[in-house]
């Protein structure tokens, strides 16, 4: 069975600090493993990877995938408050389109 | 582009009742998922179609749960008899066929179960 741990659970900043969200996982058959944002509706897609190495890129996020480590790390940069929400990790297995979850990270960054 | 769309937004009922969900793919994404969050977790998958076929139904709980997609294009989710620990969200997603891609979201249906 397909498995997915983020950590930490939750994390607390303050406006400007970085922080890093970890990603590990289980998978038969690896494709790909996603990155999205859930605040208070539908998450919404954040990153896609697929290969060791490669860090995607988008403003202050980044994250970079490492298949041997089985493992996924997203970074945020100067955080703003805009950024709290719970950001959820997917893999993507045996079939294409089938996702499994993580729990989720919920970061809260304050003023 | 047209988002996903889901109906109902919220949903009360008693434990023992029945209740049915919504949802519409983006137009030309052969792919819906239907998914259940409870409060604290992740989504969990319940079933996945490609077009009108069942991909994946190995987490549904077939007693209770039955999902249709007619047509290959909108579908429902049925849950009957409603148990209290069927309260969650109910999200719908869909994406392109094929090799991996990111799934589209709906803004999901809110389930209370009393």
């Amino acid at each position: 069975e397909d498995k997915v741990v983020q950590s930490p659970l939750s994390l607390v900043v303050h406006e400007g600090d970085t922080v890093t969200l970890n990603c590990s996982y289980e998978v038969t058959n690896f494709r790909s493993l996603l990155w999205y944002k859930q605040e208070k509706k539908a998450p919404t897609f954040l990153f896609m990877l697929t290969s060791s190495g490669i860090e995607k890129k988008s403003g202050r996020l980044s994250s970079i995938l490492d298949k041997k480590e089985l493992f996924s790390i997203l970074n945020i940069t100067a955080t703003q408050t805009g950024d709290s929400a719970v950001y959820l990790c997917a893999v993507s297995g045996k079939w294409a389109g089938k996702s499994t979850f993580g729990d989720g990270t919920t970061l809260t960054v304050k003023p | 582009e047209a988002g996903v769309a889901q109906s109902p937004r919220y949903k009360i009922i008693e434990k023992r009742q029945s209740v049915a969900f919504w949802c519409n793919p983006i137009s030309g994404h052969a792919t819906l998922y239907w998914y259940q969050q409870i409060l604290g977790q992740g989504p969990k998958l319940l079933i996945q179609f490609q077009n009108n076929g069942v991909v994946d139904d190995s987490q549904l709980p077939k007693d209770r749960f039955s999902a249709e997609r007619l047509k290959g294009v909108d579908s429902t989710l049925k849950i009957q008899p409603a148990k209290l620990e069927d309260s969650a969200v109910y999200l719908c997603a869909s994406s392109w066929v094929g090799e991996a891609h990111e799934q589209f979201f709906g803004p999901g249906t809110r389930l209370t179960v009393l």
